[in-house]
């Protein structure tokens, strides 16, 4: 079993739709969480950390850890077409894990 | 300010050869960790540097090593190039006793081994 599990996509939806990208974590002893996004040829810019359980909400994006199901989600509301990149999730275990990655691509 | 600078951003390289990848760390940071990308993959650690020592080590053979100057700046060298060495180097720095999602990355290097 992967450490971070990530469904690779690809996600296609319209513009104005809420996405929902998803990950699962194997290792409960570390508690923080980034969700991170890549463009083409670019490297990963973090987008949004939590701790342990719980939201976080920062303009469009919101962050949701469950701790008792080892689930981490990002949700991204009115979606634009500039939100189209991959969405990499990662755990902190002194480094980085990271899932596969989720490609989205929003459509005018 | 300047984030984190990686050279060059490609290469192409020859099998069995070998490469050395460059990192300069965003100001204000000193620890540096390197991370290699697989098409359609999430980025894999490699290992981290911190004053000048390798402090952890993902699940890389010893063909690949490296060096932390003084400056911060670190190295990245892959000997015995293999095809699947191909991959989109990622050089990401923090601060080594920081906060624990202050991880900023460079664009990387895209290593095409033929």
């Amino acid at each position: 079993q992967k450490e971070v599990e990530q469904d690779p996509g690809p996600l296609s939806v319209p513009e104005g739709a809420i996405v929902s990208l998803n990950c699962t974590y194997s290792n409960s002893a570390f508690q923080y969480f980034m969700w991170y996004r890549q463009y083409s040829r670019k490297g990963p810019e973090l987008l949004m950390y939590t701790y342990s359980s719980g939201n976080k909400e920062d303009g469009r994006f919101t962050a949701q850890v469950d701790k008792s199901s080892k689930y981490i989600s990002l949700f991204i509301r009115d979606s634009q077409p500039s939100d189209s990149a991959t969405y990499l999730c990662a755990q902190n275990t002194d480094k980085l894990i990271f899932g596969t990655g989720t490609r989205l691509q929003v459509f005018p | 300010d300047a984030g984190v600078t990686q050279s060059p951003t490609h290469l192409i390289k020859t099998r069995g050869q070998q490469v050395t990848l460059r990192c300069s760390p965003k100001s204000g940071h000193d620890t540096v960790s390197w991370y290699q990308q697989a098409l359609g993959q999430g980025p894999q650690f490699i290992f981290q540097y911190y004053e000048e020592e390798e402090r952890q080590r993902g699940n890389f053979p010893d063909r690949f090593s490296g060096h932390q100057f003084p400056n911060y700046s670190s190295e990245l060298n892959v000997n015995a190039l293999l095809l699947g060495d191909s991959a989109l180097y990622l050089c990401a720095s923090s601060v080594f006793s920081g906060t624990n999602y202050g991880y900023t990355f460079g664009s990387g290097t895209r290593l095409t081994v033929v």
